[in-house]
């Protein structure tokens, strides 16, 4: 079965500080897309940042990066210098090619709240 | 401005009684996509469009159904909906199956008494 772990349920970090939310995922696919979104309280999901499985370089988006471990199956999202409105849940989710096309699993989620 | 908007941002339906929550798209885009969320859960998908080919999970319950009339809206309809089924439903569009992002929607709070 295909899976998204993410083994952290809350994680707290203070203002301008880096935080690293892990991330991992299992398949037998060798081709597969990580994404990671936000979701806010007030419900939306907001696409962060996004790896291919077959791209070679870590996947940077302002202040998001994403550390992208393929032997070890981890796709961690990284956050550098911490804003207040940083605070929300993060979803890793893994998209792979399913029945015909392609289905996007997402992981529980992690609460990250930023202290000021 | 908003993207992809779901109508109601909350709804409240009596056990039992047939509901259907909206979502629009500004995008044009080929894939429209339900997921339902429960508390604290990760977003679980119930069905996907892809242009008016309409593709089912295999353990959507029965109870959910969806209808997408034009490129630009998708509706889905809970039949007979129980307590179970009292969730946050996020609609989202891609471009395409293969995109590298999708776009979501703020969510259907669904409360059923």
């Amino acid at each position: 079965a295909q899976k998204i772990t993410q083994t952290q349920p809350g994680m707290f970090v203070q203002e301008k500080e880096a935080v690293t939310l892990d991330c991992t995922y299992d398949t037998s696919d060798q081709s597969y897309g990580l994404f990671w979104y936000k979701q806010p309280s007030s419900g939306e999901m907001i696409f962060l940042i996004y790896q291919g499985s077959y791209d070679e370089q870590n996947a940077t988006e302002g202040r998001y990066s994403l550390n992208f471990q393929k032997a070890r199956k981890s796709a961690n999202l990284v956050i550098s210098a911490s804003q207040l409105g940083d605070s929300a849940m993060y979803f890793c989710a893994m998209r792979r090619h399913s029945g015909g096309y392609q289905k996007v699993t997402f992981g529980i989620g992690t609460k990250l709240q930023v202290i000021p | 401005d908003a993207m992809v908007i779901q109508n109601p941002r909350y709804q409240v339906t009596q056990f039992g009684k047939p509901v259907t929550l909206s979502c629009s798209q500004t995008l044009n885009h080929n894939v429209m996509y339900w997921y339902q969320q429960k508390s604290s859960q990760a977003p679980k998908l119930l069905f996907h469009y892809y242009d008016k080919d309409f593709n089912n999970e295999a353990d959507t319950p029965d109870n959910f159904q969806s209808r997408r009339p034009n490129t630009s809206f998708c509706f889905l309809d809970i039949r007979s909906p129980g307590l179970g089924d009292a969730a946050m439903y996020l609609c989202a569009t891609s471009r395409d199956l293969g995109a590298t992002e999708a776009f979501f929607g703020q969510g259907t709070r669904l409360t059923v008494v």
